[in-house]
């Protein structure tokens, strides 16, 4: 299994100011097909996770500008420009390019 | 807009099967656009992918809980289920459907595991 390593555990912001989190893969995330099947989740308190980014760097459908991801191979980083108070919850980074999908094990975002 | 909306019992007794739908509306489960995944959520814990089944009804299940997993589609019902054999309190957990790669979820169902 590919096992995904995130850090932090826990980012304390302060509104208005960027946030970075990191994900490690354990192998290469490039899938024969060339496409690398890394994603980003966003889970709000009570709420069930929500997809921000695919592809290492593709918003999804309606997710703010503010979000943007990149990477290569096997890291990755999530960053958030400026940080709103909507953004809080805990943050998964989650492969997709082998079977059985893992996922990393979070990190919470939370408001100074 | 796809939507999925999970359904089933909220409390199975040990040793027994745990079984849950999940409801597909804005969209065909048969179309070749989508694939359809389980994944859980143990309280306060971190995701866990259950397994999931293509359209053209192949099914990829996480090795640490294959031999009790099915995972399978009806489409007529525009539906696709979960069961989970042989529980254990360790199955507690908020179980959510989703589109497999995660684009659509449903808003989640908690079972409990418990005599």
């Amino acid at each position: 299994d590919i096992v995904m390593t995130q850090t932090p555990l826990s980012s304390p912001v302060t509104l208005g100011q960027p946030a970075s989190i990191s994900c490690r893969s354990s192998q290469s995330l490039v899938h024969s097909d060339g496409n690398t099947y890394l994603s980003w989740l966003q889970q709000r308190p009570g709420q069930p996770p929500r997809l921000l980014i695919y592809k290492i760097s593709n918003r999804f459908s309606g997710v703010p500008d503010r979000f943007s991801g990149s990477g290569a191979g096997t890291d990755f980083t999530l960053k958030i420009s400026r940080v709103e108070a909507e953004d809080v919850g805990v943050y998964y980074c989650m492969q997709a390019t082998q079977f059985p999908l893992t996922f990393g094990g979070g990190t919470k975002v939370e408001i100074k | 807009q796809l939507q999925l909306q999970e359904s089933g019992p909220g409390l199975v007794k040990p040793s027994e099967t745990l079984s849950l739908t999940c409801t597909v509306s804005g969209g065909s489960i048969s179309s070749s656009s989508y694939y359809w995944g389980w994944i859980r959520q143990p309280p306060g814990k971190g995701l866990e992918w259950i397994g999931s089944i293509y359209y053209s009804g192949s099914t990829y299940y996480n090795p640490s809980l294959k031999s009790r997993v099915t995972i399978s589609v009806d489409t007529s019902k525009n539906q696709f289920s979960l069961k989970l054999s042989s529980v254990t309190a360790a199955d507690t957990a908020v179980y959510y459907c989703a589109t497999g790669a995660t684009d659509y979820w449903g808003q989640g169902t908690l079972v409990t595991v418990s005599s």
